[in-house]
């Protein structure tokens, strides 16, 4: 059972598109991260958020964080090559350990 | 600046030698840190619970004779795989927090192959 529901696993737009990446659950979240990871590499912190209704800003790069802090989406305006990589939203489940929970990451390709 | 370090990034051995690969949490105490292994185009996969001064805690179906974890300081643990096989190669990423709140960081991760 994935606790974490990331959707979509793959996409690919082109240049100037906008997307939204989603992160669901029926878990409660004390927390949720969003990371970005590049090949061969270890996952880049882009955000935390922890206050159900959240809405976080970097730069063209939009995370909300559900009322219920159930759910998390990560919204990209105006994409460009380099926003390509492995998105990855992961949370820590209110009450329950220290451990992450992942999704199961989703592969960005942005053509220019 | 990195967060956690992790070291080596890439290390080569041969089948049946140890290797150890060390995570250090930089500007901040772990009392847990995280290890985990990545496969190539998936998501990180938990081995086992890294805690200072006691034994970690494994996943199921890792075994920890294989993957030996020492967390000896707030700020440093070791992943030590034993008699490696070359399916052992494979992407190891460490994680710590505590001292940002709920934030988790990552290390570099290390690439091993075994030949």
């Amino acid at each position: 059972t994935q606790l974490l529901e990331q959707s979509p696993q793959f996409l690919s737009i082109q240049e100037g598109e906008n997307l939204t990446v989603y992160c669901n659950s029926s878990s409660v979240f004390s927390s949720l991260q969003w990371y970005r990871q590049e090949p061969g590499e270890g996952p880049v912190l882009l955000v935390t958020v922890v206050t159900g209704g959240e809405v976080k800003k970097l730069k063209r790069l939009t995370f909300q964080f559900g009322d219920a802090r159930k759910d998390s989406s990560l919204h990209i305006t105006a994409a460009q090559p380099g926003d390509t990589g492995l998105y990855l939203c992961a949370g820590i489940i209110q009450g329950g350990s220290e451990k992450l929970v992942f999704g199961k990451g989703t592969k960005l390709t942005v053509n220019p | 600046g990195a967060v956690v370090s992790q070291h080596p990034s890439r290390v080569i051995c041969k089948s049946g030698t140890s290797v150890k690969i060390e995570c250090r949490s930089l500007d901040f105490q772990a009392t847990t840190m995280f290890w985990y292994r990545q496969f190539p185009k998936k998501s990180l996969m938990l081995m086992a619970t890294s805690n200072e001064g006691s034994k970690a805690t494994y996943e199921q179906g890792v075994e920890k004779d294989k993957f030996l974890i020492n967390h000896a300081s707030l700020t440093l643990s070791t992943l030590t795989v034993t008699s490696a096989h070359p399916e052992d190669s494979s992407f190891y990423i460490c994680s710590a927090g505590g001292a940002h709140g709920n934030t988790i960081y990552f290390g570099e991760g290390s690439w091993l192959t075994v030949v």
